[in-house]
């Protein structure tokens, strides 16, 4: 059964890098899209982006300037970077395996357990 | 970028009841449509993927449909564990969006 572990910082200063990793058990990595996203307090989920397991990446355009997303197929891991933080990025961060069945159709089907990210003075 | 709607935003409802949530895309989106269940405190699980596909796991109560803009999901009787809050997302284009969420609590 496949698991997502994730670790990373909890509690950042403004202007500073979030870094998180997810490591993949129990399954392949490749033929799959790893994604994260994350959810504000009490708010809803924000697509991030993604990285496939040759490396093409997709991102959200508003965080695209500032999101790097990278995978370690030796370490069946991806992590995610989010520079120049501010209170806005204050989420919980979820990492998530992204499936596509045979007809084509894309859906999170595995996720991590969450990082509480809070970013403050 | 694809805006989902879902509505209502909040639903109160009783054991037993049938309950329909819906999530409307700003465009067409054919059916790449997935339903997922986030209960306090967990992530979020796959229930529905390409609008009307059950996730393996998951009881038949639960049924999705729609195609193109319009999409519901329905469960046909709660039980306890249902309550917990409902998100659509696209998955037609990038990036990726989900609705703003449903939450459904016990009357």
């Amino acid at each position: 059964q496949v698991q997502l572990q994730q670790w990373g910082a909890g509690l950042l200063k403004p202007s500073e890098t979030l870094s998180l990793t997810c490591a993949v058990y129990g399954g392949s990595f490749s033929g799959y899209y790893w994604s994260w996203i994350r959810q504000p307090p009490g708010k809803g989920l924000e697509w991030i982006g993604e990285i496939n397991h040759s490396g093409s990446t997709d991102y959200n355009p508003p965080l695209k300037s500032r999101v790097t997303i990278l995978a370690d197929t030796s370490k069946n891991q991806f992590s995610l970077k989010l520079t120049s933080v501010t209170a806005a990025d204050t989420a919980l961060y979820y990492c998530a395996r992204e499936v596509v069945t045979a007809t084509g159709y894309y859906y999170m089907d595995v996720w991590g357990k969450g990082t509480t990210v809070t970013v403050s003075s | 970028d694809i805006q989902m709607t879902q509505s209502p935003s909040s639903l109160s409802a009783s054991l037993g009841d049938r309950v329909t949530i819906t999530c409307r895309a700003s465009q067409r989106i054919t059916n790449y449509l997935n339903w997922y269940q986030q209960k306090p405190g967990k992530a979020p699980k796959v229930l529905i993927y390409s609008a009307s596909s059950l996730q393996s796991g998951v009881p038949s109560r639960f049924s999705g449909s729609g195609s193109g803009t319009d999409f519901t999901l329905t469960i046909s009787s709660l039980q306890a564990e249902d309550f917990a809050a409902y998100y659509c997302q696209q998955s037609y284009g990038m990036p990726y969006t989900f609705g703003q969420g449903t939450k459904l609590d016990i009357k």
